[in-house]
């Protein structure tokens, strides 16, 4: 069974710093890209960041860029995201996310339960 | 990027109502849409892939169709459970992917 589990959100002041972590089983981490979706309080889905399989290929939206930094330790199966000059606009629920292949794409088949970031003073 | 336009924003129905919820997408997409439900305090679930590809366990009430710029999700008989936010997602051209702005289905 897939299982997602995030870790490492809570209340950090504004232009504070955090690494939120996800823990992933049930499936081969180190073959998958992985990928990181935000929900800010009563929003909808924001799509955030990515790294390929290996971590030689990382993407950001450009709402994160030039302060979040994704990354992976695939002898751990394990996801990072780390933020940095945190803005209240960060506040959200932070999502790890499986990808499945559809013929030549990706969807999103398994989300972590989320952990929640508040970004305030 | 994509652009998705999900419509309606919040619908009120009633347990057995047919419920449909439309997606359009900026450009074509062909079939590479996804349909999520997700609960309050939940995270989202996978119901359908490949615009109409039903996912393992999602009960037969839910169907989706469309191709190119327009989709549907219906929900054939609304059951209780059902009552959730739906969203929709192209993968057809990323990153970065791109979700519409979700629908809430509540009772009326």
């Amino acid at each position: 069974e897939v299982q997602l589990v995030e870790s490492g959100g809570g209340l950090v002041q504004p232009g504070g710093s955090l690494r939120l972590s996800c823990s992933a089983s049930g499936f081969t981490f180190s073959s998958y890209a992985m990928h990181w979706v935000r929900q800010a309080p009563g929003k909808g889905l924001e799509y955030v960041s990515a790294i390929s399989s290996n971590g030689g290929s990382t993407y950001y939206a450009d709402s994160v860029k030039g302060r979040f930094t994704i990354s992976r330790d695939n002898s751990k199966n394990t996801l990072y995201l780390q933020m940095s000059s945190l803005r209240a606009e960060d506040t959200a629920v932070y999502y790890c996310v499986k990808p499945r292949r559809y013929s030549s794409s990706w969807y999103f088949d398994y989300w972590g339960q989320g952990t929640l970031v508040t970004v305030s003073s | 990027a994509i652009r998705i336009t999900q419509s309606p924003s919040s619908l009120s129905a009633s347990t057995g109502d047919r419920v449909t919820i439309t997606c359009r997408a900026s450009q074509g997409i062909s079939s590479y849409l996804a349909w999520y439900q997700q609960k309050p305090g939940k995270a989202p679930k996978l119901l359908i892939y490949a615009a109409s590809t039903l996912q393992s366990g999602v009960p037969s009430r839910f169907s989706g169709s469309g191709s190119g710029t327009d989709f549907t999700l219906t929900i054939s008989c609304l059951q209780s459970e059902d009552f959730a936010t739906y969203y929709c997602q192209q993968y057809y051209s990323y990153p970065p992917w791109t979700f519409g702005q979700g629908t809430k289905v509540e009772i009326k």
